[in-house]
């Protein structure tokens, strides 16, 4: 079984258009990222919900938006899409953090986004 | 703040050669180390992780990591590369702010000349 899974693969659209990718963990944790790599193949975290709660916003634009439906469940939203957006984004669980204790993330095979 | 640098960009060896990715970081309490490795259109794996304890770790493939303080480094090691090792690698720091965040190295990508 798959620990972590995000669908589509692959998604190319058009700019302007709204868009969305769907993740889903199967491990029991508590917390849910979602990073983006882009071009030059650099990572870094975009958002991160615990128990269904925002934690983490990294700057990201607001067009951005992430939504779990529940704690099993982190799909991320994007409107307006523009040629800047075209990546590949992962997503990643964990258990929650608790005190100095850091979980180890499990990611997810990755969605390219491609906007034309 | 929390970063990780990974000073090689590009590295190429001959199969059967050892290896050595470097890694430093900057963090300012004890660091979580992590090393994942991205092959060609895929996700990341975990290669080996550090938390405490003995800083020579262990991890899938062959590949080992020694973690120092002193240099602030966590670099990977094989002893013999294989051609199935040509891969992006990716060191990253852990750290506990609200959520377990993980900050990644700019990674260093691997060719292996048969």
């Amino acid at each position: 079984d798959t620990a972590v899974s995000q669908t589509p693969k692959y998604l190319v659209t058009q700019m302007g258009n709204d868009k969305s990718i769907k993740c889903e963990q199967n491990l029991g944790h508590d917390t849910m990222y979602w990073y983006k790599q882009d071009s030059k193949k650099f990572l870094k975290i975009m958002f991160s919900y615990n128990n269904k709660e925002l934690i983490i916003n990294e700057t990201v634009p607001n067009r951005f938006s992430p939504k779990s439906p529940d704690k099993a469940h982190l799909n991320l939203h994007i409107n307006s899409l523009e040629l800047g957006d075209s990546a590949v984004y992962f997503c990643a669980s964990s258990r929650v953090a608790t005190g100095p204790n850091y979980n180890e993330q499990f990611f997810g095979p990755g969605t390219r986004l491609t906007v034309l | 703040a929390q970063s990780v640098t990974q000073p090689d960009i590009h590295i190429t060896v001959s199969e059967g050669a050892s290896l050595e990715l470097r890694c430093n970081y900057s963090y300012g309490a004890t660091p979580y180390l992590f090393w994942y490795v991205q092959s060609p259109g895929q996700g990341l794996q975990l290669l080996l992780k550090y938390f405490s304890g003995d800083t020579l770790v262990q991890g899938i493939k062959g590949f080992e990591a020694e973690f120092k303080r002193s240099q602030s480094s966590f670099n990977l090691r094989k002893p013999s590369v294989h051609w199935s090792d040509a891969a992006e690698y990716f060191c990253a720091v852990g750290a506990v702010t609200g959520a377990n965040n993980l900050f990644f190295g700019t990674g260093t990508r691997l060719t292996v000349i048969p």
